[in-house]
């Protein structure tokens, strides 16, 4: 598809697993984010990843959260041992950016996470 | 942080326009202005961006400021689908903070 795409959309879980949660940027686009959003909430930002730079992980709420980018397309949110404040909709997006343009973000459906 | 301050909520009738601020007194030169909203359950969607001259497309008009501390998204007829929460956010080649954004409610 042309759009960016996630998996799974939603995800329930035990307290205490691990979960992945994967996005597709649309292709040839250089930047990629995770956001989080609690229900009612705002979006909160957690990873931000631009062409081969080194990603600025400043959002991420704790070290069970990490995140990478495989050849600069695919992406991999980790949640490392869950708890039930981890519940909410995780939102991917990704831009183009090449020079001084800098386009508008492109944002997946989200996967919606349930931890028991 | 984030660098946008705007309405926590705004009503609107139908038909009419609605114009939504948003504030960005520190924005730097060479940011944008971006606006997207986001119907319930749904991801969030582009609108309408704006450095400095006003703006128009098919969806909204972008109106900003001489010195761009701040700007007013206006959408000329609203319909009860556009009953969204709005985000303005200053984009430049950085990771993208949003704030709480305005949750605009059309009503018939």
């Amino acid at each position: 598809g042309a759009g960016v795409s996630q998996s799974p959309s939603n995800k329930v879980t035990e307290k205490g697993k691990d979960v992945e949660l994967r996005c597709d940027p649309i292709s040839g686009h250089t930047a990629l984010y995770w956001y989080r959003q609690s229900l009612g909430q705002g979006l909160e930002f957690l990873i931000y990843f631009q062409g081969n730079s080194a990603p600025d992980k400043s959002g991420l709420p704790s070290d069970r959260f990490s995140a990478e980018r495989t050849g600069g397309s695919v992406s991999t949110l980790t949640i490392q041992r869950t708890q039930q404040e981890d519940s909410a909709v995780y939102l991917c997006a990704s831009r183009l950016t090449s020079g001084l343009y800098t386009g508008e973000l492109f944002f997946g459906e989200g996967s919606r996470l349930t931890v028991l | 942080d984030a660098k946008t301050t705007q309405p926590p909520s705004m009503d609107c009738a139908e038909g009419r326009a609605a114009n939504l601020p948003c504030n960005h007194s520190t924005i730097s030169g060479n940011e944008y202005v971006y606006w997207y909203r986001q119907i319930h359950s749904q991801g969030p969607q582009y609108i309408i961006h704006g450095l400095k001259n006003n703006e128009t497309n098919e969806m909204a008009s972008l109106i900003i400021t001489e010195d761009r501390k701040s700007s007013t998204l206006i959408l000329p007829h609203a319909t009860l689908r556009d009953t969204a929460v709005y985000y303005c956010i200053v984009q430049g080649a950085q990771k993208l903070v949003f704030g709480q954004g305005t949750r605009l409610t059309i009503n018939p």
